[in-house]
């Protein structure tokens, strides 16, 4: 079960977009649509943001969006504001009926 | 409104046991599967075990497999996780989380494996 793999973090300025990536296998995010992204805040639960690669769950913002080619999914949120400074994880299911989840991304907005 | 309440969590020595539970509310327990995700101090999230919404199939982690084992109780709408021979590498905060899009999380119990 190896983890999937993100950039330890990124940064951009209010208003920016910024896009992190999440990469996976043929065991995971290359063969199933169901990869999801998370949030989270210090000392809080993580927050569904994503799922099934592309879908928005009620209420969360559509600077919030999702997308996947081949064994590669990203996340992007357009409009950088200071409360997205947060922690990011993707996570994807996987050929061993099993789930994964990547290291975790830090946004910092500057 | 929908949510989960994790419980049971402590302080055990290192080949102890221990058994956490989640409380669902706010929504139809057996139509959802669920899972228990957890996440050790200062670090990233592991994913540890999912149940199918009726209870015939379970999934653990190569970390935990073995060792963990995850049930639920349809009529008290109660999922749970028996953790035995418990290491102190299983030290972390342990979600219960729903459905396969994890799309709801309760706030985490926490369990702590030291000597």
């Amino acid at each position: 079960q190896s983890a999937l793999t993100q950039p330890a973090s990124v940064s951009g300025s209010p208003g920016q977009s910024i896009t992190i990536s999440c990469t996976g296998s043929s065991n995971d995010i290359g063969t199933y649509n169901y990869v999801s992204w998370h949030q989270q805040h210090p000392g809080k639960a993580p927050k569904l943001l994503i799922y099934e690669v592309t879908k928005r769950p009620s209420g969360v913002t559509n600077r919030f969006s999702g997308s996947k080619s081949a064994n590669m999914a990203s996340l992007t949120i357009s409009g950088l504001q200071a409360e997205d400074e947060a922690e990011y994880y993707c996570s994807s299911y996987t050929t061993s009926s099993t789930y994964v989840f990547g290291p975790g991304t830090k946004v910092t907005v500057l | 409104q929908v949510q989960l309440v994790e419980s049971g969590g402590g302080v055990v020595q290192p080949g102890n046991s221990l058994r956490l539970s989640c409380a669902a509310s706010g929504f139809t327990f057996s139509s959802y599967a669920m899972q228990w995700v957890r996440q050790a101090p200062g670090k990233g999230l592991e994913w540890v075990s999912v149940i199918s919404y009726d209870g015939n199939n379970q999934y653990y982690a190569d970390s935990v497999k073995g060792r963990f084992t995850i049930s639920r109780d349809q009529a008290k709408k109660t999922l749970s996780l028996q953790m035995n021979s418990l290491r102190v590498e299983d030290t972390a905060l342990y979600y219960c989380v729903r459905d396969d899009d994890m799309d709801v999380w309760g706030q985490g119990a926490t369990v702590t494996v030291s000597s």
